[in-house]
């Protein structure tokens, strides 16, 4: 499965969007860009998954380049409660079950 | 129920005792997995049960010992442990063969070897 790269942590004031940069260069066809945040000693809380075209649900949209080398998680109104360490993951999906490779992370502070 | 429980919360054990930990949901999902989460660092997957069978075992050492008794319930039988493997264990269930689901996530257990 694909390796992600993100940047380690980011600050966002409360109230704006706070913009999360993945890059994915060697992602492979059939692999998903999966996010996930991770809320301190809690288990991965799932965010918003895409193929190539943009996602958006309650919580955030994802916005995936035409060539799917990168992508960009958008929290529309950042609160402090999406104070988080958030993780892109790269990866299939075939009957073995879903191999996820959790890079660093970002962690993003939401400053009031 | 969209939910994965784990027990038990938290565990202290020492370096001779034998214990399990439990993972349920009641999703339907036929593929399980086993996380080890150190201290500020990203969760490592250590196994995966697909179909009730073990698909993938990241060169876990035998001291860790996945079970699958049904498509709900997976364990981790744990036995002569080390102080080092102390860390946050985390239990995730998904759809296998289709990428359109995700992952579900328990809240962990979190263990300390004594």
């Amino acid at each position: 499965d694909a390796k992600t790269t993100q940047p380690p942590s980011m600050d966002c004031a409360e109230g704006r969007a706070a913009n999360l940069p993945c890059n994915h260069s060697t992602i492979s066809g059939n692999e998903y860009v999966y996010w996930y945040r991770q809320i301190h000693s809690q288990g991965p809380q799932y965010i918003i998954h895409g193929l190539k075209n943009n996602e958006t649900n309650e919580m955030a949209s994802l916005i995936i380049t035409e060539d799917r080398k990168s992508s960009t998680l958008i929290l529309p109104h950042a609160t402090l409660r999406d104070t988080a360490v958030y993780y892109c993951i790269a990866a299939g999906n075939d009957n073995y079950g879903q191999n996820f490779v959790f890079g660093p992370g970002t962690r993003l502070s939401v400053l009031p | 129920d969209t939910e994965v429980t784990q027990t038990p919360k938290h565990l202290v054990m020492g370096m001779t005792n034998k214990k399990s930990l439990k993972c349920e949901q009641h999703m339907g999902h036929r593929a399980m997995y086993w996380y080890k989460q150190k201290a500020k660092k990203p969760p490592e997957l250590m196994f995966v049960y697909s179909y009730e069978k073990l698909s993938i075992n990241e060169s876990v050492p035998s001291r860790f010992s996945p079970e699958c008794p049904n498509s709900s319930l997976l364990n981790l039988h744990l036995h002569a442990l080390q102080p080092e493997d102390s860390a946050l264990y985390l239990c995730a269930s998904s759809h296998p063969g289709t990428s359109t689901y995700e992952q579900f996530f328990g809240p962990g257990t979190r263990l300390t070897v004594l």
